[in-house]
């Protein structure tokens, strides 16, 4: 069995500083392990994706992710926040087409 | 351009009332998959189909039902039965990546209102 704990369910940062969504899994295989993001009332959009290969993991906006198979962490980082960044985050873990748990989210909110 | 789509976008139906959610695909995935958000909640998977004429229950199916008569759609009908259907729902496609993944592609939602 699979699953996923989003660890902050709000997060909330000033423009210009550090982004820290906390996310850590459970897997009996050798899991993918996914970062979305959904702005309000839209569907959801790939940030970045871990599939076996590098554990650090680049995405799209500036966003990364590391991989910590010893910690069962898969966090996402960005160095700077822009307001645009506001959304709400899912961590996702798979192990096939038909197996992907998704965490509860956590809504970041950018200060100006 | 390539992508999923749903209509419609917003959605409102009595109580009592089957009601019937579009999915259409043009990324010739095989697979596709319902979706319903709820506030505060992460995804929860209602049906999903690998290949045409055939699905399967997902975690939440009691209430909904499905058909998949082509590669490209696969509807949704909330039924009557379905106890609390006002909800988001999302529809999304995936294809088997070089690396043995399954990246989902996602539509943007319908929003189902029932009163």
């Amino acid at each position: 069995a699979q699953s996923v704990t989003q660890l902050d369910s709000h997060v909330s940062v000033s423009e210009g500083t550090p982004v820290l969504l906390r996310c850590n899994y459970s897997s009996s295989y050798s899991p993918s392990l996914f970062w979305y993001v959904q702005h309000p009332n839209k569907g959801l959009q790939l940030l970045l994706k871990y599939t076996s290969a590098a554990t650090l993991v680049k995405g799209i906006n500036g966003f990364e992710a590391e991989f910590k198979k010893s910690e069962t962490s898969f966090h996402l980082t960005k160095p700077s926040a822009h307001m645009s960044d506001a959304a709400e985050y899912f961590c996702v873990v798979s192990s096939g087409y038909n197996d992907m748990r998704f965490g509860a989210g956590t809504r970041l909110t950018v200060k100006p | 351009d390539g992508g999923i789509t749903q209509s419609p976008k917003y959605l409102f139906r009595k109580e009592g009332q089957n009601v019937t959610l579009s999915c259409e695909q043009n990324l010739n995935h095989d697979a596709m998959y319902w979706y319903r958000q709820d506030p505060g909640q992460g995804l929860r998977l209602i049906y999903y189909s690998q290949i045409v004429n055939d699905f399967q229950k997902g975690d939440i199916a009691e209430g909904y039902s499905v058909s998949r008569e082509k590669k490209e759609s696969f509807p949704l009908t909330v039924t009557s039965a379905q106890k609390n259907p006002t909800a988001f729902y999302l529809c999304a496609s995936s294809i088997k990546g070089i690396s043995g993944t399954y990246e989902q592609y996602f539509g943007p939602g319908t929003r189902l209102t029932v009163t």
